[in-house]
């Protein structure tokens, strides 16, 4: 079974300041991908990361995939409330999605 | 343009009923998939249709579930005898072509079993 594991679970911090969460596989996957869920919605795609070591930045968001494409990062800077949201990791093998089950940040004003 | 929707957006069941919820992909997806959402938890994989054909049911808790899509648009999960272990949300998601693409969500049914 392919498990991925999201840490921190909860995270609450201030406007403006930088965080990272973590997304750790026990697996391999062809590609990986970060969403953000706001309450009372489906999960929405920000990325999608299939090369180890690649980084990608989408605004504020920086992106990283390891090198041996088991683990990733998600570093936000500056965070803002709108930032707020469950974020959550998915595995690809194929046309399945294997999820994390989420960090959920709390960014207040 | 219209998104995946979903309805009912809220049910509340009593234990034993019998319960649809309905997903209308994006037009002209070829693609539709259905999680299960606990509380608390990411969504998990309950099956994967491809036109009308179910080519994955693997994630189907067990055979009170059942899901169709019968003309290759619409589709509908249908849980037989509610359980309380049921009570999550259920999300639809479809894919332009065979299903490696970028997956569009629905907003979920809240299914709550009392």
């Amino acid at each position: 079974t392919q498990l991925l594991e999201q840490s921190p679970q909860f995270l609450s911090i201030q406007e403006g300041e930088n965080l990272t969460v973590y997304c750790n596989s026990s697996s391999v996957f062809s590609s990986l991908q970060w969403y953000r869920q706001e309450p009372g919605e489906g999960p929405v795609l920000l990325v999608t990361v299939v090369t180890g070591g690649e980084v990608k930045k989408l605004k504020r968001l920086t992106f990283q995939f390891g090198d041996a494409r088991k683990d990733s990062s998600l570093h936000i800077t500056a965070a803002q409330p709108g930032d707020t949201g469950l974020y959550l990791c998915a595995g690809g093998s194929n046309y399945k999605l294997t999820f994390g089950k989420g960090t959920l940040l709390t960014v207040n004003p | 343009g219209a998104g995946v929707s979903q309805s009912p957006r809220y049910k509340v069941a009593k234990r034993g009923q019998d319960v649809a919820l309905r997903c209308d992909p994006i037009s002209g997806h070829v693609s539709l998939f259905w999680y299960q959402q606990a509380l608390g938890q990411g969504p998990e994989f309950l099956t994967y249709f491809q036109n009308e054909a179910q080519l994955d049911k693997s994630g189907l808790p067990s055979d009170r579930f059942f899901a169709e899509r019968p003309e290759g648009s619409v589709s509908t999960l249908k849980i037989q005898r509610t359980q309380q272990e049921d009570s999550a949300v259920y999300l639809c998601a479809s894919t332009p072509l065979a299903g490696k693409e970028t997956q569009y969500f629905g907003p979920g049914t809240r299914l709550l079993v009392l």
